[in-house]
């Protein structure tokens, strides 16, 4: 079975700096990886994917995203945090036996403090 | 930029009774999903659907569960007896295409409340 763990409830970062949540999956063939945000009565919005190919992944708003196959990580970070990166992020993979089903895991509470 | 659509926002019901939640996707994507979230947990998939048929659906999508596109541009999910435990946030999801360049978009949420 395929899934993605986020170890942390909640990453606290002061503006300006760098801002890492993290994620690790868990799957057998080649990893289908995703992560969305979801700011406050909002749905998920889509912020970039892994699919193959290069190992950083640029997506929307500034946020990119590592890919590393030796230690089954998908890490999302960005160099310089606003308070506006405050909100929940979720790293989902998609189970590639199936019509496109995509695993969540638990979400991760970026508070991004001024 | 176009968006996945969902009505109503909110929806209290009481148990027992029928809901149906709808969703409009974007307007050139082929395959649509339903997720959840109840308060606390992981987003979980619901169903997908494609052509007119599900393609997939989890085990907590049982009798009770049903979707429909009823015309070119609503996706529905109905429940048919509410129960408690069906309180969630409800996810609509479309998507282009399948396979590897899938990228699924969501709307907003309707949150659910059965009393």
């Amino acid at each position: 079975a395929q899934s993605v763990a986020q170890p942390e409830d909640q990453v606290n970062v002061a503006e300006g700096n760098p801002l890492t949540v993290k994620c690790t999956y868990s799957v057998s063939g080649n990893p289908y990886l995703f992560w969305y945000v979801q700011y406050p009565n909002r749905g998920l919005q889509f912020l970039l994917k892994y699919i193959t190919g290069d190992n950083l992944v640029k997506g929307s708003y500034g946020f990119e995203a590592e890919f590393n196959k030796s230690q089954t990580s998908f890490h999302l970070k960005k160099p310089s945090a606003l308070v506006s990166d405050s909100a929940l992020y979720f790293c989902a993979v998609r189970d590639m036996g199936s019509w496109g089903k995509l695993q969540f895991g638990a979400g991760t509470q970026v508070v991004v403090t001024p | 930029e176009p968006e996945v659509t969902q009505t109503p926002s909110h929806q209290v019901t009481q148990m027992g009774q029928e809901v149906i939640l709808r969703c409009v996707p974007i307007s050139n994507h082929l395959y649509f999903y339903w997720y959840r979230q109840i308060l606390g947990q992981k987003v979980e998939f619901l169903v997908s659907f494609y052509n007119n048929e599900i393609s997939e659906k989890s085990e907590i999508f049982d009798d009770q569960f049903s979707v429909e596109r009823p015309d070119g541009s609503n996706f529905t999910l109905k429940i048919r007896s509410t129960k408690l435990e069906d309180s969630a946030m409800y996810f609509c999801a479309s998507s282009d295409q399948a396979g590897a360049q899938e990228t699924q978009y969501f709307g907003p949420g309707t949150r659910l409340l059965v009393l």
